[in-house]
């Protein structure tokens, strides 16, 4: 069966450090999400993206993010600057459409900022 | 916000039916509910999902009231695999991105 995956499944890093982390949604997918969950919390939506564009970002898809698909496969999310909150375990999900389709998540990266 | 509520937790012993029940009284006539799942730490899993009719796959079954403001996922014969947090979601697609909107969910705890 297809599967989402992520890579690193973890990365520790210093506070104002770039980060990237990288995704392989589903291959026949078009819509690509990032989602957030701080430990003990719940899963946060950040962003989508449709047509080599954001569809949508919420609050915290502040200037110090970014993302994109840089070669078709491959679906990064980009940290400028780390924070300490920024520590969570960031989830990828993909979806063939929307409207009534089911997201596939992949395993997650757990980000620590130290 | 999270546009449903589903009670904090819920035990249920293995092999039993498991019924989890979330309210959804605001849902608008094109949301659809959808059930997902997310066991320990790992990524979220979608579980099943309906508009107005009751529906069924090989995880579960889904019993939308008529009015649509509740509904219950049931999973027919519970295993200690089945221990997760079970999140009800509410998603309407809006501009292109049906992003999910999830809350605290349900714990559910399969007891031997």
């Amino acid at each position: 069966e297809p599967e989402v995956t992520q890579t690193p499944s973890h990365q520790v890093t210093q506070m104002g450090q770039e980060v990237i982390l990288r995704c392989v949604p589903i291959s026949n997918h078009l819509y690509f999400y990032w989602y957030r969950q701080i430990l003990g919390q719940k899963v946060e939506f950040l962003v989508s993206f449709y047509n080599n564009e954001i569809s949508e970002k919420s609050e915290i898809f502040d200037d110090q993010f970014s993302v994109e698909r840089p070669d078709g496969s491959n679906f990064t999310l980009k940290i400028r600057s780390t924070k300490l909150e920024d520590s969570a375990m960031y989830f990828c999900a993909s979806t063939f459409r929307t409207a009534a389709y089911e997201q596939y998540f992949g395993p997650g990266t757990r980000l620590t900022v130290t | 916000d999270a546009k449903t509520t589903q009670p904090p937790s819920m035990d249920c012993a293995e092999g039993r039916a498991a019924n989890l029940p979330c309210n959804h009284s605001t849902i608008s006539g094109n949301e659809y509910v959808y059930w997902y799942r997310q066991i320990h730490s790992q990524g979220p899993q979608y579980i099943i999902h309906g508009l107005k009719n009751n529906e069924t796959n090989e995880m579960a079954s889904l019993i939308i009231t008529e009015d649509r403001k509740s509904s219950t996922l049931i999973l027919p014969h519970a295993t200690l695999r089945d221990t997760a947090v079970y999140y009800c979601i509410v998603s309407l697609t809006q501009g292109g991105s049906e992003k999910l909107v999830f809350g605290k969910g349900m714990k559910l705890t399969v007891n031997p």
